[in-house]
């Protein structure tokens, strides 16, 4: 069964830059998402990847679309999240995780990284 | 706004049952059976608990349970423990839209 471990969080500045990064064994089919969840709120999706039989197609949500960019290293079983241009309300726990079927939206998210916060504050 | 309708809160007493609603449109529930509910406790990353509307992963017991009926989606909680207090979500596969439709989550209250 995939585990995916999140790593990169920290305190950014506004307009600053931060990559994050899941390692995930096992989700090379796999379609993985970044989700995140700002204090005290509820599930925002980020974006996603699909696996390569998918041409790795990405998809963003609009308040990211521009400034944040997933990859992913099939190789290294790695995925990452760059967040460029970060704002006050990017303040959130970010997951990644993952959706077995490697659907074009979302059919499940069979599991989940434990999350890494990411503060943006001056 | 979440495009998924919740109510913000559901409770019951040890040993009772409780269901919690999902709503949406026939862009999404009322369209694909991949609704999808999942379990998170405070400060903890979200746990898949149900997928495709009523398949359970292996591991979550079987007082959980979820159905649909046209463009709402339902997960009941039978006999409540005081563990399963806890924040309850859904999501759903949307036509066209890669990030699929969420809802707002539910706090369930074990009185």
């Amino acid at each position: 069964e995939a585990l995916l471990v999140e790593s990169g969080g920290g305190l950014a500045r506004p307009g600053g830059s931060l990559t994050l990064s899941c390692a995930a064994s096992g989700f090379s089919g796999s379609a993985m998402h970044w989700v995140r969840q700002a204090p005290g709120k509820g599930l925002e999706w980020v974006g996603r990847i699909r696996s390569k039989t998918n041409n790795y197609a990405t998809a963003y949500a609009t308040s990211v679309k521009g400034r944040f960019t997933i990859s992913r290293d099939d190789s290294k079983n790695m995925a990452y999240l760059q967040m460029n241009s970060l704002k006050n309300e990017d303040t959130a726990v970010y997951y990644c995780a993952l959706d077995l079927a490697d659907c074009y939206s979302i059919c499940a998210f069979d599991i989940w990284g434990q999350g890494t916060m990411v503060p943006v504050s001056s | 706004q979440s495009a998924l309708t919740q109510p913000p809160s559901a409770s019951g007493s040890p040993g009772q049952s409780v269901t919690i609603s999902c709503t949406g449109t026939s862009r999404d529930i009322g369209r694909y059976n991949y609704v999808s509910w999942y379990q998170q406790y405070p400060g903890k990353a979200p746990k898949l608990i149900v997928y495709e509307v009523s398949k359970r992963p292996s591991g979550v017991p079987d007082r959980f349970s979820g159905s649909k009926s046209g463009n709402t989606a339902s997960l009941t909680v039978s006999g409540l423990q005081a563990e399963d207090e806890a924040d309850y979500f859904c999501i759903s596969y949307s036509l066209n839209d890669p990030e699929g439709v969420f809802g707002g989550g539910t706090r369930l209250t074990v009185l």
